[in-house]
């Protein structure tokens, strides 16, 4: 079976930086993903981490240690519009199974 | 700008009636998945298909939904007859692997049986 734990919310102040973590326990690893999802829209694809170590992409980066069955989501530079949930997702089996998901409410 | 499309993208139906939800997944992917997503239980996916072969059905309630891919271009959801429990949105997601396992959602159906 698959157990992706990841906090409920975070709150940060626009400019600042938040990181949300994510830990996993699955019966096989193919991967983290990490999406995005807006009120009332489809998640939207963010990152993808295979390998150990950090992968950085603009203002957001994910990093990825297997033996810890742990992942972050860095988000720099927050912006009103990263208000959203971030779901991680791991790819056990050729199939993601997702977490709850972190409501992140971006403050002026 | 390829997209996976979904149709219809809302539904209001009453309890027992048959729900078809239809999915386009994006050209050239090979495969396709269906997940509900509720405030209580999340994204859970529901079925996936690879090469149109159905490969893991297994989230899904078995007496009332059916899931198949009639041509590549084409996915398919059905619920008959449909439950108020039913109420959810319904994503259809496609990806292509090798070599990665993105994979890119549609703007989803909200089900609601009354």
């Amino acid at each position: 079976g698959q157990n992706i734990d990841q906090p409920t919310e975070m709150t940060a102040t626009e400019g600042a930086i938040v990181q949300i973590n994510c830990t996993y326990q699955t019966s096989g690893f193919n991967g983290l993903f990490w999406y995005q999802q807006h009120a009332g829209e489809a998640p939207t694809f963010l990152s993808y981490n295979v390998l150990d170590g950090l992968e950085e992409k603009g203002r957001f980066s994910s990093f990825l240690s297997r033996s810890k069955g742990y992942s972050y989501l860095l988000l720099k530079e927050l912006q009103m519009k990263d208000s959203a949930s971030y779901l991680c997702a791991v790819n056990g089996d050729y199939k993601l199974s997702f977490g709850a998901g972190t409501t992140v409410t971006v403050r002026a | 700008d390829a997209r996976v499309t979904q149709t219809p993208r809302h539904k209001v139906t009453e309890m027992g009636q048959e729900v078809t939800m239809r999915c386009q997944p994006i050209l050239g992917h090979n495969t396709v998945f269906w997940y509900r997503q509720t405030m209580m239980q999340g994204l859970e996916l529901l079925a996936y298909f690879r090469n149109r072969a159905p490969l893991d059905d297994s989230g899904m309630p078995k007496d009332r939904f059916s899931a198949e891919m009639p041509d590549a271009t084409l996915a398919t959801l059905k619920i008959q007859p449909s439950e108020p429990r039913d109420s959810a949105v319904y994503f259809c997601a496609s990806g292509l692997r090798p070599p990665g396992d993105t994979q890119y959602f549609g703007p989803g159906t909200r089900l609601t049986v009354l």
